[in-house]
């Protein structure tokens, strides 16, 4: 069955570091998303992506956040100066119809320093 | 403002018994309404989903959910529990179709299972 894979499972970084985070969504699916659970939180909305662009952001997704498929295959979120608040699970999601069924990967736990 | 709650943080069921975790919603227009599960150190997933059409929805592990919207409510319901069930359930919303839609996710309820 095929699954959405995230790289690493942690990442331990220091405070005003850049992170990336890495994402393969399920090969044929067009809509891609990134959310985040901070510890005890809900599962919270960051960003949805179709076909090479943003198409919604919450408030969460600052200047400091951006979201990139680099090669048609990864969706990759980069932090680029991480704050001792981003420490999260972060969980990358990919969704074939674009309605319902979002299919999540297993996270990657951010530890900031 | 678009939100879902689950009253109750945790539930704990006896083996074999019915299960009933609850969800109430809050979202303008005709929502789109789902049940995810997280198993420790596992992602989410997708156990079913209410779109349109019958209010009975079923879903993945013989799990069902109820769509009633004079209630606002989702509950997510099992007639027999199983020890593997043990995980947390989330209920979840997206706000009527759109493309790359966001889901709103509750806060999810702990299910435990004693012998």
């Amino acid at each position: 069955e095929p699954e959405v894979t995230q790289t690493p499972s942690h990442q331990v970084t220091q405070m005003g570091q850049e992170v990336i985070l890495r994402c393969v969504p399920i090969s044929n699916h067009l809509y891609f998303y990134w959310y985040r659970q901070i510890l005890g939180q809900k599962v919270e909305f960051l960003v949805s992506f179709y076909n090479n662009e943003i198409s919604e952001k919450s408030e969460i997704f600052d200047d400091q956040f951006s979201v990139e498929r680099p090669d048609g295959s990864n969706f990759t979120l980069k932090i680029r100066s991480t704050k001792l608040e981003d420490s999260a699970m972060y969980f990358c999601a990919s969704e074939g119809t674009g309605v319902g069924e979002q299919f999540f990967g297993p996270g990657t736990r951010l530890t900031v320093l | 403002a678009q939100s879902v709650a689950q009253p109750e943080d945790q539930v704990n069921v006896a083996e074999g018994n019915p299960l009933t975790v609850k969800c109430t919603y809050s979202v303008s227009g005709n929502p789109y309404l789902f049940w995810y599960v997280q198993y420790p150190n596992r992602g989410l997933q997708f156990l079913l989903k209410y779109i349109t059409g019958d209010n009975l929805v079923k879903g993945s592990y013989g799990f069902e959910a109820e769509f009633k919207r004079s209630q606002s409510s989702f509950n997510l319901r099992k007639p027999s529990v199983h020890w593997s069930d043990a995980a947390e359930y989330f209920c979840a919303v997206a706000p009527g179709y759109s493309s790359a839609s966001k889901i709103i996710f509750g806060s999810g309820t702990r299910l435990s299972i004693r012998p």
